[in-house]
């Protein structure tokens, strides 16, 4: 069965400290996995695709790369703003449109 | 609209009534989703309509779902005999043609609770 497990279910940071988040996946015929950003009371915003193996995509403080079998979020020198949720989901082979998601890390930055 | 408009934004419901949920898409795109969020959960994928054509209806979890996308614009899921396990956020997502539909531009989401 198709299933994404992200790590460490929380996080707290203090301005400044870079850390990594986790996303690991078992899907067979990997189509794309994606990043997703939530704050509070507000849907998944999107971040990042990624597509194959070695693949690497930035977005200011923000590094995503992927491997055959896990993602890893790299967050350089955060700030208070990055505080939210961040959601990792995969896409299965084939026409499935569906995306399977994991139940997120929740990340504080501290000033 | 600048982006995805879902209403109402807060539902209470007694147990047993009809909710009906709407969302306005982003003008023109063409692929449409529905996901239910659990609270401190990830997003479960309910339904994805392309235009008014619904294509998969797979993940919706019984009978008392149904939704529809009748001129491939605005859509409204609407739940029928309420239960309290149908408590949660419903997020709309639009996606636009040729898009990857992992790509997906969320509303803020409807947050259903059954009493």
């Amino acid at each position: 069965e198709d299933q994404v497990t992200q790590s460490p279910e929380a996080l707290r940071l203090q301005e400044g400290e870079s850390s990594s988040l986790n996303c690991s996946y078992t899907v067979s015929g990997l189509r794309g996995l994606f990043w997703y950003r939530q704050d509070p009371g507000k849907g998944p915003e999107f971040l990042f695709t990624l597509y194959s193996a070695g693949e690497e995509k930035e977005k200011e403080r923000l590094k995503a790369t992927l491997t055959k079998k896990e993602s890893f979020l790299h967050i350089t020198a955060p700030k208070p703003e990055d505080s939210a949720t961040y959601l990792c989901a995969v896409q299965g082979p084939g026409n499935n449109r569906k995306l399977i998601w994991g139940l997120g890390t929740s990340l504080a930055v501290n000033p | 609209g600048a982006g995805v408009s879902q209403s109402p934004r807060y539902k209470v419901a007694k147990r047993g009534q009809d909710v009906a949920l709407r969302c306005d898409p982003i003008s023109g795109h063409v692929s449409l989703f529905w996901y239910q969020q659990a609270l401190g959960q990830g997003p479960e994928f309910l339904t994805y309509f392309q235009n008014e054509a619904q294509l998969d209806k797979s993940g919706l979890p019984s009978d008392r779902f149904f939704a529809e996308r009748p001129e491939g614009s605005v859509s409204t899921l609407k739940i029928q005999r309420t239960q309290q396990e149908d408590s949660a956020v419903y997020l709309c997502a639009s996606s636009s043609r040729g898009a990857n539909t992992g790509e997906l531009f969320f509303g803020e989401g409807s947050r259903l609770t059954v009493l």
